[in-house]
């Protein structure tokens, strides 16, 4: 199975620049999912890597490199209502299943 | 609104109760999945439904009972629960379990407190 690691938490400056990383250990990637949760909301889907390199949607970014089982969000701009959970999910085809694992979430805090 | 809806949004029961948990999605998915989301954890599978078929069940205890009638409604049957499954339950669709690129869509879940 995989191992997900992410920070636990985060902490930044409206208007400011933020990464959150993720690493993780698998026999057979097939994919990386970035979701971002707001308390007591749904998960919702921000950004997908499946080749190495950068992903830009907007103020977010997600990259990917597969030969260092590594990826980071990257936001650009903090606004307050960035403050929330951001949760890094890795898909393993080892497994015969082409469903994500969730890592434990940073919960990433944006103060003026 | 992520076409996932979830109810009831808060559930308050006792060990010996039996209730369950209801998830309906309006985005015509094949794929319907349960979470359990318990603080400081990640999300835990619980269960994946393609096509009303389960495909998975990840060592759930058997007084969690899952039943997909339709490819747009999936629920959860609660029975002698222990206080340790207090807990957010989560819903998420998907167009298919087996698609390269495979966005899941949530609800915003059921926050379920056993006494």
């Amino acid at each position: 199975g995989q191992n997900i690691d992410q920070p636990t938490e985060m902490t930044a400056t409206e208007g400011a620049i933020v990464q959150i990383n993720c690493t993780y250990q698998t026999s057979g990637f097939n994919g990386l999912f970035w979701y971002q949760q707001h308390a007591g909301e749904a998960p919702t889907f921000l950004s997908y890597n499946v080749l190495d390199g950068l992903e830009e949607k907007g103020r977010f970014s997600s990259f990917l490199s597969r030969s260092k089982g590594y990826s980071y969000l990257l936001l650009k701009e903090l606004q307050m209502k960035d403050s929330a959970s951001y949760l890094c999910a890795v898909r393993d085809q080892a497994g015969g299943s082409y469903i994500p694992t969730f890592g434990r979430g940073t919960s990433l805090i944006v103060h003026p | 609104e992520t076409g996932v809806t979830q109810t009831p949004r808060h559930l308050v029961m006792g060990m010996t109760n039996k209730k369950s948990l209801k998830c309906e999605q309006h985005l015509g998915h094949n794929a319907m999945y349960w979470y359990k989301q318990s603080a400081k954890k990640p999300l835990e599978l619980m269960f994946v439904y393609s096509l009303e078929e389960r495909v998975e069940n990840n060592s759930v205890p058997s007084r969690f009972s899952p039943e997909c009638p339709n490819s747009s409604h999936l629920f959860l049957h609660l029975h002698t629960l222990q206080p340790e499954d207090s807990a957010l339950y989560l819903c998420a669709s998907s167009p298919s379990v087996a698609r390269a690129y495979n966005e899941q869509f949530f609800g915003p879940g059921t926050r379920l407190t056993v006494l």
